[in-house]
């Protein structure tokens, strides 16, 4: 069956631009998971849903980060007013519920200028 | 609280002998520990886990895992590396407490199989 996809695969935004990273999860997992992966790093939390409700998002870096999931399967994840110590690659996991094993999408790779 | 720790930044070992990468952790309760592989331009992918069960954990492609407590370490074991095992390995500790659930990855190890 298909995975976790997630669009674009690449992104290259000005200093200063918004951007919206979107992440399709598999169907009919609960649970929806966000996470930035910096260069040379470990995947790092942002943030987690529960169907539609966003129950932590203690990650997010700054109130520049948004994130939604409206009818509980696609999940936007926005940065408003991008900076260069955004560039990252942004990684959507999905499980059928909380404590279940994560599935990970390829991720988004964000490059800031 | 919680977190990993991966001993080794790379590891390089020859096709055909043992693997070892060394992960130890912290955490204030009972944890879950994973972990997971990540080969170029690819996503995650869970290699085992352990969940308060047996110690000695088994997963894909040969890969095994002792949790051991009074070490608090997790380490991951192959016997005989292969080249499509080149790879970024990631130790991963997670609790479920009070509705709250994250993964929380380590810095990870390289691994390069030389032929």
């Amino acid at each position: 069956g298909a995975g976790v996809s997630q669009s674009p695969r690449y992104k290259v935004a000005k200093r200063g631009q918004d951007v919206a990273l979107r992440c399709d999860p598999i169907s009919g997992h609960v649970s929806l998971f966000w996470y930035q992966q910096a260069l040379g790093q470990g995947p790092e939390f942002l943030t987690y849903f529960q169907n539609e409700a966003q129950l932590d998002k203690s990650g997010l870096p700054s109130d520049r980060f948004f994130a939604e999931r409206p009818e509980g399967s696609v999940s936007t994840l926005k940065i408003q007013r991008t900076q260069q110590e955004d560039s990252a690659v942004y990684l959507c996991a999905s499980s059928p519920r909380l404590w279940d094993e994560q599935f990970f999408g390829p991720g988004t790779r964000l490059t800031v200028l | 609280a919680q977190s990993v720790t991966q001993l080794d930044s790379h590891v390089s070992v020859s096709e055909g002998t043992p693997v070892l990468l060394r992960c130890n952790y912290s955490s204030s309760y009972s944890p879950s520990l994973f972990w997971y592989v990540q080969h170029p331009n690819k996503g995650l992918q869970l290699l085992l886990k352990y969940t308060s069960a047996a110690t000695l954990v088994k997963g894909i492609n040969g890969f095994e895992a002792e949790f051991k407590k009074s070490e608090t370490s997790f380490h991951l074991t192959k016997p005989s590396a292969h080249m499509s095992d080149a790879a970024e390995y990631f130790c991963v500790v997670s609790v479920l407490f009070d509705s709250n659930y994250k993964l929380t990855f380590g810095k990870g190890t390289l691994l390069t199989v030389n032929p």
